[in-house]
């Protein structure tokens, strides 16, 4: 079946440095790709969603200016946190579809900024 | 704003008994997909409901589609310590935007 990957599973760093997260599909060209973020114990809030070649659109609430995405081929969307805080702290996932698929998830990453 | 209200928020019972979890909303759907996941991981998708009234068997668990697609329900039969987790059910709506549910915990002891 088709599958996500996401990397890194797991990152920390410190206040003020940014932290890219990697979100590629292996086995098909995924259109559109959403982020969302997961805090402990609470259901996924979709963040963006990108579409290859275009400019992600953001949901309400996300700063576009904190969480850059960037989906520059069908198989790939990055999502960078610019200048972490610890309230920036929580796990990332990520997820594509292609035309005829439903939503296939990446294992996530979970960031811990110190 | 489309919000996906699930219930129970948590529920932890013992092996061998029925469950269900609800899974309502104001705003109509095109699909309606359940998901569940495990600590740490992505969520895993269970299935999809795409027509009103749909019901949909996997094993122990039933799935049911609203007739108006607005809302709806899983049920497990014989829960068992192997079903624990997080589950989800996210609607689909515009631009295929998945709005996921507030989610249900999920604990069977054994």
């Amino acid at each position: 079946g088709a599958v996500v990957s996401q990397h890194p599973s797991r990152v920390i760093c410190k206040s003020g440095t940014s932290v890219k997260i990697e979100c590629r599909s292996l086995d098909f060209q995924a259109t559109t790709m959403f982020w969302y973020r997961q805090f402990p114990k609470q259901s996924l809030m979709l963040m963006a969603t990108s579409n290859e070649g275009s400019k992600a659109t953001y949901e309400q609430g996300v700063e576009k200016d904190k969480f850059l995405i960037n989906h520059a081929s069908l198989t790939l969307s990055t999502l960078t946190v610019t200048s972490a805080h610890p309230e920036d702290s929580s796990f990332y996932i990520c997820s594509a579809r292609d035309l005829a698929s439903p939503l296939h998830f990446g294992n996530g990453t979970r960031l811990t900024v110190t | 704003t489309q919000l996906l209200e699930q219930s129970p928020q948590f529920l932890s019972i013992q092996e061998g008994e029925n469950l269900t979890v609800y899974c309502n909303s104001s705003s109509v759907f095109s699909s309606l997909q359940w998901y569940r996941q495990e600590p740490g991981e992505g969520p895993v998708l269970l299935v999809t409901v795409v027509t009103g009234g749909e019901v949909k068997k996997l094993k122990r668990l039933t799935f049911q589609f609203g007739d108006a697609r607005k809302d709806s329900s899983l049920h497990i039969t014989a829960a068992q310590p192997g079903d624990t987790g997080l589950y989800l059910c996210a609607g689909v709506g515009g631009t295929y935007k998945y709005i996921f549910g507030t989610g249900t915990r999920l604990k069977v002891l054994a």
